[in-house]
């Protein structure tokens, strides 16, 4: 039982490039959430998904696009990456918004040189 | 505006001591929380939820909607509940789950 896998663990990237995070969920789930984690913020939400074929922006969207052309996929975006986009991300999913459990993925730490 | 405030970035106490990690939040209507855990090199996973009541690794919190919190707890701490803790919040007025900024517990023995 996979769960939430997150492609790739780990990265490195010039400013200006571009990649692509990839979450797969294999729990059936609804809702799909794309978090960053830095040192004294905590999880903040960049973008969320509550079903196939939508999208919507969280708190800290600038600099991201996502889709959800499956259930069980969302993939986040960075088309020209920056230094401040030196994180690392979790992505997560759950059965919906209310009162479920959300299941994480194991993180990918990306360094923006 | 819907918000979770976790006071302390750093909460560091001895075996067998009380432990207490605050959580605040702000929403309009009746609030989901949760408390989340990340120990070292794992993944976050849920530790409890306020719906419910239950106790485990000897955790509790309880929701004050008077005072909008929902505090964790735990009366004598252990080693191995050093770890990263997240409150987070959701409701039926959302469909996004929010974090707080998260509190380390280091327990020492």
């Amino acid at each position: 039982n996979a769960g939430v896998t997150q492609t790739p663990k780990f990265r490195v990237l010039k400013t200006g490039q571009s990649m692509t995070l990839l979450c797969a969920q294999d729990m059936n789930h609804e809702y799909m959430y794309w978090y960053r984690q830095d040192p004294g913020m905590g999880l903040r939400l960049i973008h969320y998904s509550v079903g196939e074929g939508t999208t919507a922006k969280g708190e800290v969207p600038d600099g991201y696009n996502v889709s959800r052309l499956k259930k069980q996929n969302f993939l986040l975006g960075l088309e020209s990456a920056a230094p401040s986009q030196t994180s690392v991300y979790f992505c997560a999913s759950s059965y919906g918004a209310v009162n479920t459990e959300a299941f994480f993925g194991q993180g990918t730490r990306l360094t923006v040189v | 505006a819907q918000r979770v405030t976790q006071p302390e970035k750093l909460l560091s106490v001895f075996k067998g001591a009380p432990v207490e990690l605050k959580c605040n939040y702000s929403y309009s209507g009746s609030p989901e929380l949760f408390w989340y855990v990340q120990y070292s090199r794992q993944r976050l996973q849920l530790l409890l939820r306020h719906i419910s009541r239950e106790s485990i690794k000897g955790f509790t919190a309880d929701l004050n909607k008077g005072e909008t919190s929902f505090h964790l707890k735990k009366p004598f701490a252990q080693e191995e509940d050093s770890a990263m803790y997240y409150c987070a919040l959701s409701g039926r007025n959302t469909d996004k789950l929010i974090f707080g900024t998260g509190t380390r517990l280091q327990v020492f023995p």
